[in-house]
């Protein structure tokens, strides 16, 4: 199985700040790679497919890059909705692998 | 709009086997894959498998020997089956959709189920 690794796995940030999320693979996955945003209580929502294709209707400050094994995910300016958790998941090979995710809170 | 909806029992006992049901509505089933996700409380995803519209299926070593996934194009249904539970399957279970990028031809889950929380408990 291939290994997600996500850092930091909980972060405080102030409204504006530029946030940065990295997600690791324990091989390379090429750009197969997706992100999504869970709020407490709901279910997961894709934000980003295939590393940096934003989804539709998703804010525009939501980026994402990288290739390979390494990956990040930036918020350009944190806005208070942004409360959440951020799930990495590679789909590159079965299983499908999330992983264990990074808390975003606001300070 | 795409919904999808999970149901079935909340608490099953340990041995037993757990059984959910996801209703898709809004789009036809066919030409997707569908997913079984779950997610132990305050923990990560796990992705279970999924089915294709065909029935083919692909499930996750980890569960393979105890997981049957099921589809009823009829009833725009797809079924899930978790046999000799434990403590360690209580978890919200999420029914989603994976679909191809039209560009990237990469797969993503773009549609999820609120989730459902199943209990294994004496």
């Amino acid at each position: 199985d291939i290994q997600m690794t996500q850092s930091p796995s909980s972060l405080s940030a102030s409204v504006g700040d530029r946030v940065t999320i990295t997600c690791r693979a324990s091989q390379s996955i090429s750009s197969y790679l997706n992100w999504y945003q869970q709020k407490p209580g709901k279910a997961p929502k894709l934000l980003i497919s295939a590393a940096s294709s934003l989804q539709s209707g998703v804010p525009s400050r939501f980026s994402g890059r990288g290739s390979g094994t390494d990956f990040t995910l930036t918020i350009s300016s944190l806005q208070p909705e942004d409360l959440a958790t951020y799930y990495c998941q590679q789909s590159y090979s079965t299983p499908w692998t999330f992983g264990l995710g990074t808390k975003v809170e606001i300070k | 709009q795409v919904q999808l909806q999970e149901s079935g029992p909340g608490l099953v006992k340990p041995s037993e086997t757990l059984s959910l049901t996801c209703t898709v509505s809004g789009d036809s089933i066919s030409s997707y894959y569908w997913s079984w996700i779950r997610q132990p409380p305050g923990k990560g995803l796990e992705w279970i498998g999924y089915i294709y519209y065909s029935g083919s299926t692909n499930y996750n070593p980890s569960l393979k020997s105890r997981v049957t996934i099921s589809i009823d194009t009829s009833k725009t249904q797809f079924s899930l089956k978790v046999s000799s539970v434990t403590a360690a399957d209580t978890a919200v279970y999420y029914c989603a959709r994976e679909r191809f990028d039209i560009v990237t031809g990469q797969p993503a889950f773009d549609y999820w189920g609120q989730g459902t929380l199943v209990t294994v408990s004496s």
